[in-house]
């Protein structure tokens, strides 16, 4: 079960770029990395997942680097409306072996932007 | 409505009594969950279903109970709930089960006080 560890929180100025760093060390072999961003009161929205290397989508893009020990979360020139809480998913619900059903959410990056 | 529907959005329930938290999808997904999310922290899974007819427990099962009769429905009960079990709940779906994409879409949530 990978365990994730994420900054607590992070400031930030519109037009910036942001970068969240999230810890997996112990991460399987055939788990995905997911980041969510999730605003107060609602849930959780997808923003991007990916397996190694670099993923990049029409609102961020995620680092892997090759150990896959940790991952970078990119938020590209950011504005007010980027101020969210930022999870780290790591884990796989659907694995054959005694880590079914485990996936873990951190506690997440809150993150603020400020003008 | 496209998406996912929670009912109720909040209740205040006394210790011991019982409750069914509803959640139902439009999207004819295969994959429901139920996670957890107390003040402050991320979320936590508590069970999963990955396609009619079969659920599984997730990380934090104890005290709740699920079903899926159907595609659409996965309600959550708590049997007889305890103080502890106050937190907002959130449902969610993903197109299909045991690939590595499962892009999830989550409900907007239900706010439980235990008293």
């Amino acid at each position: 079960l990978a365990k994730t560890t994420q900054p607590i929180s992070m400031d930030s100025y519109e037009g910036q770029e942001v970068n969240i760093t999230c810890s997996h060390n112990n991460i399987a072999t055939n788990d995905y990395i997911t980041w969510y961003q999730q605003f107060p009161s609602q849930g959780p929205r997808f923003i991007i997942q990916g397996y190694k290397t670099k993923v990049t989508n029409e609102v961020a893009s995620l680092f892997i680097p090759a150990d896959r020990k940790s991952s970078t979360l990119s938020l590209p020139r950011v504005s007010l409306s980027d101020t969210a809480v930022y999870y780290c998913l790591v884990g796989d619900i659907w694995a054959s072996d005694t880590n079914a059903g485990k996936s873990t959410f951190g506690d997440g990056t809150t993150l603020t932007v400020k003008p | 409505i496209a998406g996912i529907t929670q009912a109720p959005t909040s209740q205040i329930l006394a210790a011991g009594r019982r409750m069914t938290l509803r959640c139902t999808q439009d999207m004819r997904h295969n994959a429901m969950y139920w996670y957890r999310q107390d003040l402050g922290l991320g979320l936590r899974l508590i069970h999963y279903s990955n396609t009619a007819g079969t659920t599984g427990k997730g990380e934090v099962p104890d005290g709740y109970s699920v079903s899926r009769a159907n595609t659409d429905d996965f309600p959550l009960t708590l049997a007889s709930a305890v103080p502890s079990q106050t937190s907002v709940y959130f449902c969610a779906s993903s197109e299909s089960a045991g690939e590595p994409t499962y892009e999830q879409y989550f409900g907007p949530g239900t706010r439980l006080t235990v008293t």
